[in-house]
């Protein structure tokens, strides 16, 4: 099974401030990596996929680079409704499953 | 418009079973893999299970093997997902989800509806 990893845990910024998230693979999936933001109450929403691609609606402050077994997730400028919990998810074998990291807490500074 | 709706949430003994639905609208749900996908309360998120199209593949995570069983019906829109052997540890809320085009990530997601096992 691939284990996916996400540092840090929490991520404290200031509204206005850029915000880099990563992701790493406990071996290479390729660029078969999604984005996830979920808020509290809320299902996930889907942010990139193929690693870098964004998905329909996605503003463009929100960017998702890397390949093989380390990714980055990056929001240019956080909005106040940015503050959130963000996963990353990779599909490199799927079928027939996948697998998510821990998640990474973006919280206010 | 996408919509998911899940159904048949609530509080089960461990050992108990029960079958949660999702009604699916707004495209062709007969096109496209669909999958269930839980959240252990403050926990992170978790893929339970993927069915083909037509039905003829089934996946599931290891851990619920042998007493989960998803299953469809194209002809009323519906996923299904019988839990059987229910245990603490699946405690959580079940969510319906759709991909873009194939089923390895999701874009359309429902509301959920939780699951709790408790005695």
């Amino acid at each position: 099974e691939i284990v996916m990893t996400q540092s840090p845990a929490t991520l404290s910024v200031s509204p206005g401030e850029r915000a880099t998230l990563s992701c790493r693979a406990s071996q290479s999936v390729s660029s078969n990596l999604a984005w996830y933001q979920q808020k509290p109450g809320q299902a996930p929403r889907l942010l990139i996929y193929g690693a870098s691609t964004r998905a329909t609606g996605i503003p463009a402050r929100f960017s998702g680079s890397g390949s093989g077994t380390e990714f980055t997730l990056t929001i240019s400028s956080l909005q106040s409704e940015d503050f959130a919990v963000y996963y990353c998810q990779q599909y490199n074998n799927w079928p027939p499953g996948v697998t998510f990291g821990p998640g990474t807490k973006v919280d206010i500074k | 418009e996408v919509q998911l709706v899940e159904s048949g949430g609530g509080l089960v003994q461990p050992g108990g079973s029960l079958r949660l639905s999702c009604a699916a609208s707004g495209f062709t749900f007969s096109s496209y893999w669909m999958s269930w996908v839980r959240q252990a309360p403050g926990k992170g998120l978790e893929w339970v299970a993927n069915i083909k199209q037509d039905g003829s593949e089934k996946y599931y995570v290891d851990s619920v093997k042998g007493r989960f069983t998803i299953s469809r019906d194209n002809a009323k829109n519906s996923l299904y997902l019988q839990m059987n052997s229910l245990r603490a540890e699946d405690t959580a809320v079940y969510y319906c989800a759709r991909g873009i085009s194939s089923g390895s990530y999701w874009a359309y997601w429902g509301q959920g509806t939780l699951v709790t096992v408790s005695s």
